[in-house]
């Protein structure tokens, strides 16, 4: 099983600043990643796949990078929508596809 | 609008049984690959099982395999879970999510808000 580690466990962050997040796999995937923001009551939402291709609806200032073990998700200016956990999860070859245990972003 | 709608949930005593649904809206439910994915109290996001858009291939969670069974009616535009001799590690919000693609690609790019399962006697 591949294990996806998140860090850091928590990010405290102004609005306006950037924010980045990391994601390391435990083995290579590719560029088999996805990232998705969590908000309490709501439903996941993608926000990036292949690990830097923006889903459909995504703003442009959330950005993907990395391939193989490393990879990153920058929030350029952060809004005060962006406060959220936000979890990245692999998808290559077989199962299980697992996520990492989350980034808390919040409001510094 | 596009949507997907868990229902189901409830509580269970250990050992129990119960059936979750997930009502598909807004787009062409039979050319998806249909996913459960679950989220213990205060903890991370955890995938469950996969079905393919007809129904003839599945993954299992090794956690649930032989336990839990996924399916699907493509006609009703639903996708079903089935989960039998339930542990108290099983409690969780059980997420209904969609594949891009028929088979493969298993990212998810669109969820429903979930629906709430506690095994507890």
């Amino acid at each position: 099983e591949i294990v996806m580690t998140q860090s850091p466990a928590t990010l405290s962050v102004s609005p306006g600043e950037r924010a980045t997040l990391s994601c390391r796999a435990s083995q290579s995937v590719s560029s088999d990643l996805a990232w998705y923001q969590e908000k309490p009551g709501q439903a996941p939402r993608l926000l990036i796949y292949g690990a830097s291709t923006r889903a459909t609806g995504i703003p442009a200032r959330f950005s993907g990078s990395g391939s193989g073990t490393e990879f990153t998700l920058t929030i350029s200016s952060l809004q005060s929508e962006d406060f959220a956990v936000y979890y990245c999860q692999h998808y290559n070859n077989w199962p299980p596809y697992t996520f990492g245990q989350g980034t808390k972003l919040e409001l510094k | 609008e596009v949507q997907l709608l868990e229902s189901g949930g409830g509580l269970v005593q250990p050992g129990g049984s119960l059936r979750l649904s997930c009502a598909a809206s807004g787009f062409t439910f039979s050319s998806y690959a249909m996913n459960w994915v679950r989220q213990a109290p205060g903890k991370g996001l955890e995938w469950v099982s996969s079905i393919s858009a007809s129904g003839g291939l599945t993954y299992y969670a090794d956690s649930v395999r032989g336990r839990f069974t996924i399916s699907r009616d493509n006609s009703k535009n639903t996708l079903y879970l089935q989960m039998n001799s339930l542990r108290a590690e099983d409690t969780a919000v059980y997420y209904c999510a969609k594949n891009p693609r028929p088979w493969g690609d298993f990212y998810f790019d669109l969820w429903g808000r979930g629906t709430l399962v506690t095994v507890s006697s």
